[in-house]
């Protein structure tokens, strides 16, 4: 069965530090990765996506995401986080039947 | 364009009642889709589409019905509300690329309380 895992409910990370937020993934198939950001009283909006090629990918507000294939793993990370950073983050994986999967989503608390 | 828009934005409905949440999107996308969000447990699928005509279900879609007459609204039915469908409701829709759906996009949300 397709899934997705976020293991940690918070990040709580200082201005300017480097900031992970964690993902794994179960699919059946090539995974088609997404990461999504929610604030508070809005839809999810999208950053960055893994299809084919470079392990490594670029979004959107200076995130990026790396595809680790043994690891089932597609982490999301910046090198500086700011405060406005602070809300919630989710992963996603497509399956082969154009359904997606989300996982339960991360809180990113970022403080000055 | 407006992309993905919800009616209604809020909704407070007695047990039993019935009431149709409409999604539109501007963006001639193929693939339609909803969910719920409930605290701790992330986005759950309850119907999609994949084009004109067409719907399926998802992880959830038990108490809900919904229709795709035009590509462009995708149509979410709950025919007798019960207090376990108090959620948030999320339109999203997504444009086809090789091999599927690629990235969706979302609507604000429409808040349904039960009682």
């Amino acid at each position: 069965a397709q899934s997705v895992a976020q293991p940690e409910d918070q990040v709580n990370v200082a201005e300017g530090n480097p900031l992970t937020v964690k993902c794994t993934y179960s699919v059946s198939g090539n995974p088609y990765l997404f990461w999504y950001v929610q604030y508070p009283n809005r839809g999810l909006q999208f950053l960055l996506k893994y299809i084919t090629g470079d392990n490594l990918v670029k979004g959107s507000y200076g995130f990026e995401a790396e595809f680790n294939k043994s690891q089932t793993s597609f982490h999301l990370k910046k090198p500086s986080a700011l405060v406005s950073d602070s809300a919630l983050y989710f992963c996603a994986v497509r399956d082969n039947f154009n359904k997606f999967y989300f996982g339960s989503g991360t809180k990113l608390n970022v403080k000055p | 364009n407006a992309g993905v828009t919800q009616t209604p934005k809020f909704r407070v409905l007695k047990t039993g009642q019935s009431m149709t949440l409409l999604c539109a999107q501007d963006m001639n996308h193929e693939y339609m889709y909803w969910y719920r969000q409930d605290p701790g447990m992330g986005l759950r699928l309850i119907h999609y589409s994949v084009g004109e005509g067409t719907t399926a279900k998802g992880e959830v879609p038990d108490g809900y019905n919904v229709s795709r007459l035009k590509k462009q609204n995708f149509l979410l039915g709950l025919e007798s509300a019960a207090p376990s469908q108090t959620s948030v409701y999320f339109c999203a829709s997504s444009y086809w690329v090789s091999g599927g759906p690629n990235e969706q996009f979302f609507g604000p949300g429409t808040r349904l309380t039960v009682l």
